[in-house]
């Protein structure tokens, strides 16, 4: 079974604190996904990578940034939290686009609460 | 924004019924995938259709696919409590990015 696992189910930080996301996947996937949830908007595309220190901005990579050191681990980083972040962060994976397999497998998310 | 909309928003039916949830997307497709959520937990893969496909069955799921329109519907058949759940449509194009839809939250009362 696929395993995608974060580092916090809840984290409350404060403004301005530099917040680490960590996650961690057992497949051999080459691309790792971080997204952000928010009540009514779905799933937004922060940064995803495709291999080990690569990665491309998603749709809202403002105030966000990623490292890519080891193939299984992707962590997404807040410099310097603000209350707009406060969000339900989730990791994936995936093979890369045209294997047999296209689908994204999720780590149980980090809620983040940013007072 | 390329984000996809999925309607209804939410939709409360009894054990036993059928509910339908319709996808719209933006752009030209590879596929279209559908996914589950828990209430505060990940999303879960469910079924993934491509674009040449018109319609797919997986136990008590049928998804179609419309092209032409750029719409897709998920059909649970004899809900349970148990499938009381979000659930979001996700396109991908050629690349392995997927744009997710904004859910429809389901309801199965006992």
């Amino acid at each position: 079974d696929v395993k995608v696992t974060q580092s916090s189910r809840y984290l409350v930080k404060r403004t301005g604190e530099k917040v680490f996301l960590e996650c961690v996947q057992d497949m051999d996937h080459e691309n790792m996904f971080w997204y952000r949830q928010d009540p009514g908007l779905g799933l937004r595309l922060i940064y995803f990578s495709y291999d080990v220190k690569m990665k491309e901005k998603g749709d809202i990579p403002e105030g966000y940034s990623v490292s890519r050191e080891k193939k299984e681990r992707f962590s997404l980083i807040l410099e310097s939290a603000s209350t707009n972040q406060t969000s339900m962060y989730l990791c994936a994976s995936s093979f890369v686009y045209g294997s047999s397999y296209n689908e994204q497998f999720f780590g149980p998310g980090t809620r983040l609460t940013v007072l | 924004s390329q984000q996809g909309e999925e309607d209804p928003q939410a939709l409360s039916i009894q054990e036993g019924e059928n509910a339908t949830m319709n996808c719209s997307y933006k752009t030209s497709i590879n596929n279209l995938q559908w996914y589950r959520q828990n209430s505060g937990r990940g999303l879960v893969h469910l079924i993934l259709i491509r674009s040449n496909e018109r319609e797919k069955h997986s136990g008590r799921l049928r998804v179609t696919l419309d092209t032409s329109k750029k719409s897709s519907s998920l059909l649970i058949t004899a809900s349970r409590a148990a499938d009381t759940a979000s659930y979001f449509c996700a396109s991908q194009g050629d690349t392995d990015k997927l744009i997710f839809g904004t859910g429809t939250r389901l309801q199965v009362f006992p």
